[in-house]
Parts: structure tokens; C-alpha cells; sequence
């Protein structure tokens, strides 16, 4: 079946390290592929998308690139802050559908 | 432009009541999609409509059921509830039912079951 799977959390990182959260993903056709942000008490947010292979989605100083070779997404960046604190989503939709299929999620603390 | 608006943010319920909960998507926006969270399964597919449809289905018992209206404002509905049933359900709304297409998610709805 169609499935993303994440690095497991939690993730806790000093001010300014370098990021990286793995994503891997099975599905059947070409999906876009999609990282999502959970703040305490939100709802969540886009933060960068691609919808083909070797697309490079980037936000804030994050970056993905759509690996189609390796069935991989995953999520990096620089320099992380401490408002980079958060539950970090993996996902992937399929051609035809709207729907989001989602990686287990990555909790990620940064400390000062 | 206003974002996905969810109401009510907190519902308190008992097993065996059921709940209506709604969701207004963004200006413009004609698909919406539910999801649950929940801390043990995570994000899971509820229902995806557009323009007034169901698309797709996730792999929910009959007591899980949804609408949308003419104004594109979508409404999920469960009934008989059960102690598993508390969660945080989420609503999404997109331009377009496409898998290119960006899902912008509401705050939530926070059921609790006693």
C-alpha cells in the first residue's frame, strides 16, 4: 500500500546545528510529496512541497528534494532556531486524489 | 483572506452521544478533507468532498459521516460515540481535488469522549 515513513523522534538538537529528518515513501504512481509543521496547540502548516521528481521545495532555510530513485524526501536545514521547535509531518498524495498520507511524525526540540 | 475556520476548538462528550463538527474553508477554496489525530494512530484520512461530493472515504466504521454544502462550508458528523473516538479532528481545504494541490489546515476541533 501507499505509506510514508519518518525518522523516529524525538530529535533534540542545540541552537544553530545542522538538520536533517529522514523521509521514505511507497506509493504506486508518481505522488507529491509534502513536509508539514505542528506547533503546540495548532493546526498544521505547510512548510515546503514537490510535486515531481528532483523538485527542491524550500521554506525558512528548509529544503527537500523529491528523490525518485530513492523514494525519499527529507527535510534540512542549516542553522535550526529554537522557534523551529515543533512536530515535523511527512506526506505524500496520490495522483487522482486529494488525500494526505502522512509519516508518523518527528518531534523536534531545539535547546539554546 | 481568512484561513479554515473550525468549530467549536473543544467539545466535552459522553459514549453514546454524537457530534457535529464544522469547518468553513478558505475564501474561494471548493475541496475539504477531515482527518483524526490521535497520539496512538496519528494523522489518519477521514473524508475528502468537493463541490458537494465525496471523493474518497477513509477507512472509518459508518459512524463517521460528513457533508458538504453549496457554499462550500463542510460538516462531519459521529454518532454513538466511543471512548476511542477522542481526538483532535482537523479539516483541510484546497482550490482544487488535485495531488499537486496545497492543503491548508484549520486549528482543530478537540473531542474528548468521557
Amino acid at each position: 500500500g501507499n505509506s510514508v515513513t519518518q525518522m523516529e523522534g524525538p530529535v533534540t538538537l542545540s541552537e544553530e546545528a545542522f538538520l536533517t529528518i529522514n523521509c521514505t515513501y511507497t506509493a504506486t504512481g508518481y505522488p507529491s510529496l509534502f513536509w508539514y509543521v505542528q506547533y503546540p496547540g495548532e493546526g498544521l502548516q505547510l512548510l515546503l512541497k514537490a510535486t515531481k521528481a528532483d523538485d527542491k521545495g524550500s521554506n525558512k532555510g528548509f529544503e527537500a528534494t523529491y528523490r525518485k530513485e530513492t523514494t525519499s524526501f527529507h527535510l534540512e536545514k542549516g542553522s535550526v532556531q529554537v522557534s523551529d521547535s515543533a512536530v515535523y509531518f511527512c506526506a505524500l498524495s496520490l495522483q487522482g486524489a486529494q488525500k494526505l498520507v502522512f509519516g508518523q511524525g518527528t518531534r523536534l526540540t531545539i535547546n539554546p | 483572506k481568512a484561513g479554515v475556520t473550525q468549530t467549536p476548538r473543544y467539545l466535552i462528550k459522553t459514549r453514546g452521544q454524537q457530534v457535529t463538527l464544522s469547518c468553513s474553508p478558505i475564501s474561494g477554496h471548493r475541496s475539504v478533507s477531515w482527518y483524526q489525530q490521535t497520539p496512538g494512530q496519528g494523522l489518519q484520512f477521514l473524508f475528502e468532498y468537493f463541490s458537494e461530493t465525496q471523493r474518497n472515504k477513509g477507512n472509518f466504521p459508518g459512524r463517521f459521516s460528513g457533508r458538504q454544502f453549496s457554499n462550500s462550508r463542510s460538516e462531519m458528523n459521529v454518532s454513538t460515540l466511543e471512548l476511542g473516538d477522542s481526538a483532535l479532528y482537523l479539516c483541510a481545504s484546497g482550490s482544487f481535488p488535485g495531488h499537486t494541490d496545497t492543503q491548508y489546515f484549520g486549528p482543530g476541533t478537540r473531542l474528548t469522549v468521557l
